[in-house]
């Protein structure tokens, strides 16, 4: 099993509309965790921390059910400019030195007209 | 202020010559990743850096990669006698900690012929 898996996707949403999609980790001890947003060509930029009571950042919900061993990202109105892709991450090998984090595949979110 | 600075930002070269990639973190981060990053597809992890520790060399995909962090500071990957699947985005991220989200260069586009 990947340390972290995600739905490569993609989920095509009408503008205006909501979509959430999950990620989940294998490793029940980890602690941290993130969103980061990766455009064509370009390169990954973190969104959003997510925290264990979960957060909100405008239009972006994020939560972490550690029970389910998954977090989530939820995107409300969506806007064409949102069209990318979701990468997750969380940190994984707690053996290597300074628990490195590991990224997911990556969601890729089409917003249409 | 100043992020992380990655160069070159093209390397263009033919098969079996070696490259060097250099990644500027930003100052005070004592964590620095290189990951590569194929045409559509995730990234793929390769070393990972965090203070003194001995590095994390586990995504290294040959033994004609390597990697160096010289002063804790400045960091060359190294690609020997390289080949035609070599080509990709070669992507450097620091951070303050092993937990602690990362940040990104622009990368450094390989192209092997």
């Amino acid at each position: 099993r990947k340390e972290v898996e995600q739905d490569p996707g993609p989920f095509n949403v009408p503008e205006g509309a909501t979509v959430a999609f999950n990620c989940t980790y294998s490793n029940s001890a980890s602690q941290s965790f993130f969103w980061y947003r990766q455009d064509c060509r370009k390169e990954p930029k973190l969104l959003m921390s997510v925290y264990s009571s979960g957060n909100e950042d405008g239009r972006f919900t994020a939560q972490l059910n550690r029970a389910s061993q998954y977090i989530s990202l939820l995107i409300r109105d969506s806007k064409l400019s949102d069209s990318a892709t979701y990468l997750c991450v969380v940190n994984g090998n707690l053996k290597a030195a300074g628990n490195k984090l590991t990224f997911g595949g990556g969601t890729r979110v089409l917003v249409k007209p | 202020g100043a992020g992380v600075s990655q160069s070159p930002s093209n390397k263009v070269t033919e098969k079996g010559k070696d490259v060097e990639l250099r990644c500027d973190p930003i100052s005070g981060h004592t964590a620095l990743y290189w990951y590569r990053q194929s045409l559509g597809q995730g990234l793929e992890f390769l070393i990972y850096f965090q203070g003194n520790s001995a590095p994390d060399k586990s995504g290294l995909p040959s033994d004609r990669f390597s990697a160096e962090r010289t002063g804790g500071s400045v960091s060359t990957l190294t690609i020997q006698r390289t080949q035609q699947e070599d080509s990709a985005v070669y992507l450097c991220a620091s951070s303050l900690g092993g937990t602690q989200p990362q940040h990104f260069g622009d990368g450094t586009r390989l192209s092997i012929l």
